[in-house]
């Protein structure tokens, strides 16, 4: 079975440039989160999605960034325009509902993104 | 709002036991997870804990007390491989069933 999967890996870009990272969750798992870790601090809450709700927005840091989830799938995080503390590792993350599993959060890779 | 308090650092000698400590305040509590991460890879799930008391998994274990609002998480038999972040986090209800990380322990394995 596929892990949650997000792309690119790795962006380089300058500010004031737009940005759109991408996370395919594990197929099933109506629960998708998005997370970031910047300057290698805590991993911070940016926003929960069920199936194609925004649950909770929370943690979004201002109006640049829009993330969506057409149809309940993929996400996409876009940030524009792009400044140089948005320069970190964005985590997508997906889930059963809690009371359908362990509370695991199944995490990618992540998206690093560098703002120059 | 909610908030977790671990430790930033700790450093063990291979093949000993470290315990680390997480306190929590947080509402709609439903339970308390253990993340391990690598060299800022992918965090992966270690443990959860909704109920009191101490939950094993090989050479880990993980405690929760929910009326002192506090967990731990145990690493036995310490090899080189377990140095890495260990995060607690808060899984809740309050809004959305959301996770709660807190900023991280950082261990040290040394030989």
């Amino acid at each position: 079975e596929a892990g949650v999967t997000q792309f690119p890996s790795h962006s380089v870009i300058e500010k004031g440039q737009t940005v759109t990272l991408r996370c395919d969750p594990i197929s099933g798992h109506d629960n998708l989160y998005w997370y970031r870790r910047v300057m290698g601090k805590e991993i911070k809450f940016l926003l929960h999605f069920v199936k194609e709700s925004k649950q909770d927005e929370s943690g979004m840091p201002n109006n640049r960034f829009l993330a969506e989830r057409t149809g309940g799938t993929y996400s996409t995080l876009k940030v524009q325009p792009a400044e140089l503390e948005d320069s970190g590792v964005y985590f997508c993350a997906s889930s059963l509902p809690p009371g359908q599993g362990t509370g695991e959060l199944f995490f990618g890779e992540g998206s690093r993104l560098t703002v120059l | 709002g909610q908030s977790l308090e671990q430790p930033s650092e700790v450093t063990a000698v291979e093949g000993a036991i470290v315990q680390i400590n997480c306190t929590y305040q947080t509402s709609g509590f439903y339970g308390l997870s253990w993340y391990q991460q690598h060299d800022g890879g992918a965090p992966t799930f270690l443990s959860y804990n909704a109920l009191d008391g101490l939950e094993e998994t090989g050479r880990f274990s993980s405690f929760l007390s929910r009326s002192d609002s506090y967990g731990y998480l145990l690493l036995q038999e310490l090899q080189m491989k377990d140095s890495a972040s260990y995060f607690c986090a808060v899984l809740s209800g309050a809004g959305s069933y959301q996770l709660t990380f807190g900023k991280g322990t950082k261990l040290s394995v040394i030989p």
